[in-house]
């Protein structure tokens, strides 16, 4: 079964600094890794995925994230905060079949204070 | 092109009552999935349809169900509500088959139950 672990729960950063959040994973093999950002009462953004190929992938918002096999990890960063990135963030994994179950971290509040 | 749709966006109901919610994927999207979002539990896979047919399921009782209709629209019921069904219900849809396919999800239905 795969699962995902986001050990910060919340993480104030200032804007302009630099974030990272944390994420690893379990899986048997290599799995599919997406980070999605949620803001207060709305649905799941994708801000980037991993299938193969570059473990370093880019995604919207200036966001970027390195996917480390030997550590199972897929951390996200981005180099300089904006206040409009304060929302909630998730790892979700999911497996390399045919159905589309995604198994999510427990997420990471940012806020960006001034 | 129109992305998921949910409706409705907020619903209250009363223990012991049923709830019907629906949602209308991506336009040739053929895959649906439901998600469950609480505080407490964090967001939790619930099922997932493919061509009319429930391919995956979560851990959720039976009084959870769903179904999709030719047209890819699916909808989830609930039946006999308690108040810890109180919840954000997230739908994604996704276009399977693809290698770079991922989930694009709603903006979801927030249901209270009192």
């Amino acid at each position: 079964a795969q699962s995902v672990t986001q050990p910060d729960i919340h993480i104030t950063v200032s804007e302009g600094a630099s974030l990272e959040l944390r994420c690893n994973y379990s899986y048997g093999a290599t799995p599919y890794l997406f980070w999605y950002v949620q803001s207060p009462g709305q649905g799941l953004q994708l801000l980037l995925k991993y299938f193969s190929g570059d473990t370093l992938v880019q995604g919207i918002k200036g966001f970027e994230a390195e996917f480390k096999r030997s550590q199972s990890s897929f951390n996200l960063r981005k180099p300089s905060v904006h206040w409009s990135d304060a929302a909630e963030y998730f790892c979700a994994v999911g497996a390399r079949s045919n159905d589309y179950k995604l198994s999510f971290g427990a997420g990471t509040t940012v806020t960006v204070r001034a | 092109k129109a992305g998921v749709t949910q409706t409705p966006r907020y619903l209250i109901k009363t223990r012991g009552q049923q709830v019907t919610l629906s949602c209308s994927p991506i336009s040739g999207h053929r895959s649906v999935s439901w998600y469950q979002q609480t505080p407490g539990q964090g967001l939790q896979f619930l099922f997932e349809y493919f061509s009319e047919t429930q391919r995956n399921k979560g851990n959720f009782p039976g009084r959870f169900s769903g179904r999709q209709f030719s047209n890819s629209r699916s909808e989830m019921n609930v039946s006999t509500l308690e108040l810890g069904d109180s919840a954000l219900y997230l739908c994604a849809s996704s276009f399977p088959g693809r290698e770079n396919t991922e989930a694009f999800f709603g903006q979801g239905t927030r249901l209270t139950v009192v």
